[in-house]
């Protein structure tokens, strides 16, 4: 079963206004992160937002904020004021505390800003 | 290093073909990963070490797969007897602390192994 599941393979948005990336995530876990990853075109992966899943405040950085919804199980990007250099893939990803260890990742979506 | 470091960044491979893979870790970061990134997809696990230890190797494709990491700190892939479905990023991360869910993951740039 599909652990991470991010519905829009591609997203458009004007320079300077703001953009939600989805993420849905199914665990029966308790205790777990999500994360969100950038990856520009020269292939590393940016780190760019952490949620614990006992966090009850959004998480926040810069101009990344995560939409956490527990119930719902979804853990959407924000992305205020967006810049032509927002764009990339990004990527959402989920590690539990039990099992396995590395991050479960998305199939990821892909970010165009336009001037 | 300041970051995670992966070489060679490019590498082509003809088919049958035997690769090693080279990461180097942030200093003093316990936990290594390996994935496999196909083009247009997510990364995908393949093997986790922590320090020497090599604790999971679940997501290892098949037996030409094989990652070691003998004195805990950099560690090597290699691929024996490549096939044209191995093409694909290869991504090395590694993290401080030992898998608690909030531990940040560093990633390197990648190895883009492409078996022509």
């Amino acid at each position: 079963a599909q652990k991470i599941t991010q519905t829009q393979p591609g997203m458009f948005v004007q320079e300077k206004e703001a953009v939600t990336l989805d993420c849905t995530y199914d665990t029966s876990d308790q205790s777990y992160g999500l994360f969100w990853y950038k990856q520009p075109s020269s292939g590393e992966m940016i780190f760019l937002i952490y949620q614990g899943s006992y966090d009850e405040q959004n998480a926040t950085e810069g101009r990344y904020s995560l939409n956490f919804q527990k119930a719902r199980k979804s853990a959407n990007l924000v992305i205020s004021a967006s810049q032509l250099g927002d764009s990339a893939m990004y990527f959402c990803a989920m590690r539990e505390d039990t099992g396995r260890r590395a991050l479960t990742f998305g199939s990821g979506t892909r970010l165009q800003v336009q001037p | 290093g300041a970051g995670v470091s992966q070489s060679p960044r490019y590498k082509v491979a003809k088919r049958g073909q035997d690769v090693a893979l080279r990461c180097d870790p942030i200093s003093g970061h316990v936990s290594l990963f390996w994935y496999q990134q196909a083009l247009g997809q997510g990364p995908e696990f393949l093997t986790y070490f922590q320090n020497e230890a090599q604790l999971d190797k679940s997501g290892l494709p098949s037996d030409r797969f094989f990652a070691e990491r003998p004195e805990g700190s950099v560690s090597t892939l290699k691929i024996q007897r490549t096939q044209q479905e191995d093409s694909a990023v290869y991504l090395c991360a590694s993290s401080l602390g030992t898998g608690a869910s909030n531990t940040e993951a560093f990633f390197g740039q990648g190895t883009r192994l492409t078996v022509v």
